[in-house]
């Protein structure tokens, strides 16, 4: 399978505590997005990686929030000091012009 | 500036019938508009998408047509069937912004047998 893939699927977690998701694009894709996305709603922007450099973050990116795409490969998403309003669906897309193509998404419950 | 708004929030369609998802966008800097499928659980699956230099585009049983002048653009499900039952997204997006999609709010589609 040459798609987007996203690990874990699912994360249960308690308010307090770190989470890291990893997202591995399409092999040759040299742009990566993550995006979040809430119940009933489309997914919002987070950041994106052009290769392993990080070229734009959105708002609602807090201080709580990291991300690293190392050597323009996979990329990991952090989020630090998780809150209930953290709970979501986390996506990763990559893309080689304006087309991209979504992974699975990473299922966040905070407790 | 970067919103784009999608109605209907949710349609019902008879087997054989045409789904019809209307888009509307502000921001004149978009030039790539594409429409995604969703299934619950599952990541947005890209369907079609369309520049603004065609008015419409059609793949399949979906097209897409354009309004450039209206800044509006539809997704139309032809012979819609009980499998095309998922939710709908509009998008757009711009290089001037890195291409980072700005979506609508989704469409519920269910198709009855």
């Amino acid at each position: 399978d040459t798609g987007v893939s996203q690990n874990p699927r699912h994360k249960i977690t308690k308010r307090g505590q770190n989470v890291t998701f990893r997202c591995d694009p399409i092999s040759e894709h040299n742009r990566l997005y993550w995006y979040r996305q809430t119940l009933g709603q489309g997914p919002e922007f987070l950041t994106y990686f052009q290769n392993e450099a990080q070229l734009e973050k959105s708002r609602l990116l807090s201080d709580r929030f990291s991300a690293e795409r190392p050597k323009g490969s996979f990329s990991t998403l952090e989020i630090q000091r998780t809150e209930q309003g953290d709970s979501a669906m986390y996506l990763c897309a990559s893309s080689l012009m304006a087309q991209q193509y979504f992974g699975p998404g990473t299922r966040l419950t905070v407790t | 500036q970067q919103q784009v708004k999608q109605s209907p929030q949710s349609l019902i369609v008879q087997k054989g019938g045409i789904s019809i998802i209307n888009c509307a966008y502000e921001n004149t800097a978009f030039d790539y508009f594409p429409w995604y499928q969703q299934f619950p659980g599952k990541g947005p699956a890209l369907l079609i998408a369309i520049r603004p230099d065609v008015s419409e585009k059609k793949e399949g049983r979906f097209t897409i047509s354009f309004n450039k002048s209206a800044k509006q653009f539809s997704l139309h499900i032809m012979d819609s069937q009980p499998g095309d039952s998922a939710t709908y997204f509009c998008a757009a997006s711009g290089e001037t912004s890195g291409s980072r999609l700005t979506f609508g709010e989704g469409t519920q589609l269910t198709v009855n047998p």
